[in-house]
């Protein structure tokens, strides 16, 4: 199984506060994926960081990738109250074709 | 909207039945993965297909199947119904399923089925 797991299951913040989000994983990774699921809708994948790359950025959204700790970070800068969502992290590539399992997530409460 | 359309969008049934969902991928993706996603159970890989064959096998149950048509569009059939398969079902797209480069998926917006 490729399946990441967050912590914490749920955060609450207030607009404007940064939100940091982590995930670990079990096995060798590829490339690890972060993805958005607003109440109800289907997932949006939001920024991929590959196995040989320790930090990307995309607008406000931070990603780092520790391969050693076999453990990766997602932070939301200034959060903003269209931030509110959960938040998935996923190991994708390597040799099992895809099976792409996705943990509990974190739920991520912005208050305006 | 994300490229990948799924119908019927809202579901209501009856215990017993049998159902049929359906889902068109994104333009130019090759394959098609299967989730379903209840209160109690997270978000659950069901299934994958690439190019019309079968890729890859999560918890998917004997009652449930799947798969995909030369025009690359496939179809979940949930059979048997029972209460607790009520959930919503999503469907996502990737290009390569995961054979080669970066396996991003493109999901739908979901069919939510209640069995009543």
């Amino acid at each position: 199984s490729q399946q990441g797991e967050e912590d914490p299951q749920a955060l609450s913040i207030q607009e404007g506060e940064n939100a940091t989000m982590n995930c670990s994983y079990k096995t060798s990774i590829n490339n690890l994926q972060w993805y958005r699921q607003n109440s109800g809708r289907g997932l949006v994948h939001l920024i991929l960081i590959r196995s040989n790359e320790r930090e990307k950025h995309s607008g406000r959204l931070r990603v780092t990738l520790d391969t050693s700790k076999k453990s990766s970070s997602l932070l939301i800068t200034a959060s903003r109250a269209a931030d509110t969502a959960s938040y998935f992290c996923v190991n994708a590539g390597g040799t099992s074709y895809g099976k792409l399992t996705f943990g509990q997530g974190t739920i991520l409460t912005v208050h305006p | 909207d994300s490229g990948v359309t799924q119908t019927p969008k809202h579901l209501i049934t009856a215990t017993g039945q049998r159902v049929t969902l359906r889902c068109s991928p994104r333009s130019g993706d090759l394959s098609v993965y299967w989730y379903q996603q209840s209160l109690d159970q997270g978000l659950q890989f069901l299934i994958q297909y690439y190019n019309g064959e079968e890729r890859a096998k999560g918890n998917i149950l004997e009652r449930f199947s799947a798969q995909q048509f030369p025009d690359l569009h496939s179809e979940l059939n949930l059979s048997s119904l029972e209460l607790g398969d009520s959930a919503l079902y999503f469907c996502a797209s990737s290009a390569t399923g995961g054979l080669s480069g970066a396996n991003v998926l493109t999901f739908g917006a979901g069919s939510r089925l209640t069995v009543l």
